[in-house]
């Protein structure tokens, strides 16, 4: 069972990016899944979640409206398209797998995690 | 959604039992049956020790175990080992569908 970010980058404020995240090693499309960010010098941050197959989506207040969180479970990949990028948005993004299989299930908690991606917003 | 509260730090000694608090509201933490924590190794992926409150996931370690009274969650980590120093991270589901993590707690084994 693994996780794979990619996609973060230096980018200008105000820039956009595109995270991806490639799952393997399990039926990608039986679960919900998470963004978590973790700031430099700070904790956890919840980012957003999908559902897995219903498309329902949720999102932290901090990214509402610039975010948006999407899957393709035929590719087997997460994604979070990112824009009006801020420097607080400057974080190491992880994509993580939610331990209960099923759709809204995503508040029992995440049991895999990916490595994790770097995303500097500077100019 | 304010994160919730944990303090900043605790240490135990190899061996000791330590434990972890985790307080919210009656909107989170109070309110429902979902709360997870999770261990943080600086640099590496988060794991997942605790989810549903009390429940270890499958391969998880038995020294490991959560409860809640009220609206607040705790992780008990018993035997301490050297490898359980990192940092401590609870979640909890809330009112407004979101999910909210603690600030973290760094444990330091003496």
């Amino acid at each position: 069972v693994r996780l794979l970010e990619s996609g973060g980058d230096l980018v200008q404020p105000g820039g956009s990016l595109r995270l991806s995240c490639a799952a393997s090693g399990f039926t990608f499309s039986g679960y919900d899944m998470t963004w978590v960010r973790q700031a430099p010098g700070k904790g956890l941050e919840w980012v957003s979640t999908i559902h897995a197959t219903t498309g329902r989506t949720y999102s932290a207040d901090s990214v509402k409206g610039r975010f948006t969180i999407s899957r393709d479970n035929s590719k087997k990949t997460l994604y979070l398209q990112m824009n009006s990028l801020r420097a607080e948005d400057t974080a190491v993004y992880y994509c993580a797998k939610v331990v209960v299989a099923g759709n809204n299930y995503y508040y029992y908690g995440m049991d895999v995690w990916g490595q994790g991606t770097t995303v500097t917003v500077s100019s | 959604q304010s994160a919730l509260t944990q303090v900043a730090s605790v240490s135990g000694s190899p061996g000791q039992s330590i434990t972890i608090s985790c307080t919210g509201t009656s909107s989170d933490v109070g309110g429902y049956n979902y709360v997870s924590w999770y261990q943080h190794h600086p640099g590496k992926a988060p794991k997942l020790m605790i989810y549903d409150v009390n429940n270890r996931p499958s391969g998880g370690s038995n020294r490991f175990s959560g409860s809640k009274s009220g609206n607040t969650a705790s992780l008990t980590i018993s035997g301490l080992q050297a490898e359980d120093e990192a940092d401590y991270y609870c979640c909890s589901y809330t009112s407004s569908s979101t999910l909210v993590f603690g600030g973290g707690t760094k444990l330091t084994v003496l």
